[in-house]
């Protein structure tokens, strides 16, 4: 009964490689995340979905698609992999209403490595 | 100058001692503050947020803010080794945009 959760939790690929990233919640939250957390664990927002729409869309390759078929599930696939790409990736989910919007939970992670 | 800076440390506190954390912020505009806390390998977990001027104590631990000098702190009262962490600032700023710090690495030594 995880709240927020993704798969895979680890993830190894060649470059040049696709791959995909699944989160799923179950809190009813209106609002879902990704986020990259590089090797010095700084963590930078990438898409933010709000009831399916996407609202926020930092300055991102556009080898990075997000995908969300309903509000309780944002993907992320990843075109041409590069080494660059290696990092955690997190996605999370908050309320729709309120200060409550900005209380972030995350997804335990998905550790992608690119050789 | 970064948007939300924090000191990357290490910390290194001893037990039962108090530990400080700072971070601040570049935009005067912003609202909400946030502290989370990151254990090795693991998802970040919200563990304070204040919005106010001044204090907010949870347990052990307790926020600070002045929004004035744009700054904002987290104070870990009687430092347990499980308090050992990375805790990480975050602000959402005047546009709503939430932006975290690089994160502070706190090590509590028995």
């Amino acid at each position: 009964d995880t709240a927020v959760s993704q798969t895979p939790k680890y993830l190894v690929t060649q470059m040049g490689n696709d791959k995909s990233i699944k989160c799923e919640q179950n809190l009813g939250h209106d609002t879902m995340y990704w986020y990259k957390q590089d090797s010095k664990k700084f963590l930078k927002i990438m898409f933010s979905y709000n009831n399916k729409e996407l609202i926020i869309n930092e300055t991102v390759p556009n080898r990075f698609s997000p995908k969300s078929p309903d509000k309780a599930h944002l993907n992320l696939h990843i075109n041409s992999l590069e080494l660059g790409d290696s990092a955690v990736y997190f996605c999370a989910s908050t309320p729709g209403q309120g200060r409550a919007r900005e209380k972030l939970f995350f997804g335990s992670g998905t550790q992608l490595s690119v050789l | 100058q970064k948007e939300v800076e924090q000191n990357s440390g290490p910390l290194s506190v001893p037990e039962g001692a108090i530990a400080s954390l700072n971070c601040t912020y570049s935009d005067r505009g912003s609202q909400s503050f946030f502290w989370y806390r990151q254990y090795s390998g693991k998802s970040p977990e919200l563990i304070m947020f204040i919005y106010s001027n001044g204090d907010k104590e949870d347990g052990r631990f307790t926020a600070q803010l002045n929004k004035a000098s744009q700054y904002v702190s987290l104070l870990i009262r009687d430092s347990q080794p499980s308090d050992s962490a990375t805790y990480l600032c975050a602000v959402t700023g005047s546009y709503g945009k939430l932006t975290f710090g690089q994160g502070t690495i706190l090590t509590v030594h028995p």
